[in-house]
């Protein structure tokens, strides 16, 4: 059974940083592309980045883009999240989903989910 | 980017009636759309991806129909369990981008 489970979400001021990890069971880490998908309280899905298998290939949302960086540890299978310069728009619920095999990208499962909230 | 727009935003219906939820998109997105379930408090869960393959354990009353800019999920017979807000959401063209949702409620 896929098991993704986040951690790291807490409560930051506006420009700090925050590391999101993932840890992930039940299926071939290394094999699959994994992103990071977001939502503000009340509000739709947003997809913030997703990672290749092997990390080689990383893609962001540009209201991320230069402030946040997706990584994985294939060894520990484990994927991450680093986030700078944190805005009140950051605030949201960060899930860690498991990509359909390639070249599919619609995202098969889901963690349940670690929160972040910037102030300002 | 693609954006992509629902319709109806909310719709309100019976168990037993049909449903179907229209997604619109700016560009083509070929057959590369998949709709998600959500309900209060829970998780976001694959419905069907390629435009119309049921994910694993989703009853067959669920289907997803169409191409290009104009893509379909249809629920034959809405059950109680049914009542939820439902996402699309595009993977045709970086960045990926979801639908604002459609909230299915009980009328």
């Amino acid at each position: 059974e896929v098991q993704l489970v986040e951690s790291g979400g807490s409560l930051q001021q506006r420009g700090g940083s925050l590391r999101l990890s993932c840890a992930a069971s039940g299926f071939t880490f290394a094999s699959y592309a994994m992103s990071w998908v977001r939502q503000a309280p009340g509000r739709g899905l947003e997809w913030v980045s997703t990672i290749s298998g092997p990390g080689s290939s990383t893609y962001y949302a540009d209201s991320v883009k230069g402030r946040f960086t997706i990584f994985r540890d294939n060894s520990n299978n484990t994927l991450h999240l680093q986030m700078k310069s944190l805005r009140a728009e950051d605030t949201a619920i960060y899930y860690c989903a498991k990509l359909h095999i390639s070249p599919d990208g619609s995202f098969e499962s889901w963690g349940q989910g670690t929160l972040v909230t910037v102030s300002s | 980017d693609i954006q992509l727009t629902q319709s109806p935003s909310t719709l309100s219906a019976s168990v037993g009636d049909r449903v179907t939820i229209t997604c619109r998109a700016s560009q083509s997105v070929s057959t590369w759309l998949a709709w998600y379930q959500q309900k209060p408090g829970q998780v976001p869960k694959l419905l069907i991806y390629k435009t119309s393959t049921l994910a694993g354990g989703v009853p067959s009353r669920f289907s997803g129909s169409g191409s290009g800019t104009e893509l379909t999920l249809t629920i034959s017979s809405l059950q109680s369990d049914d009542f939820a807000t439902y996402y699309c959401q595009q993977y045709n063209n970086d960045p990926w981008t979801f639908g604002q949702g459609t909230k299915v409620e009980i009328k």
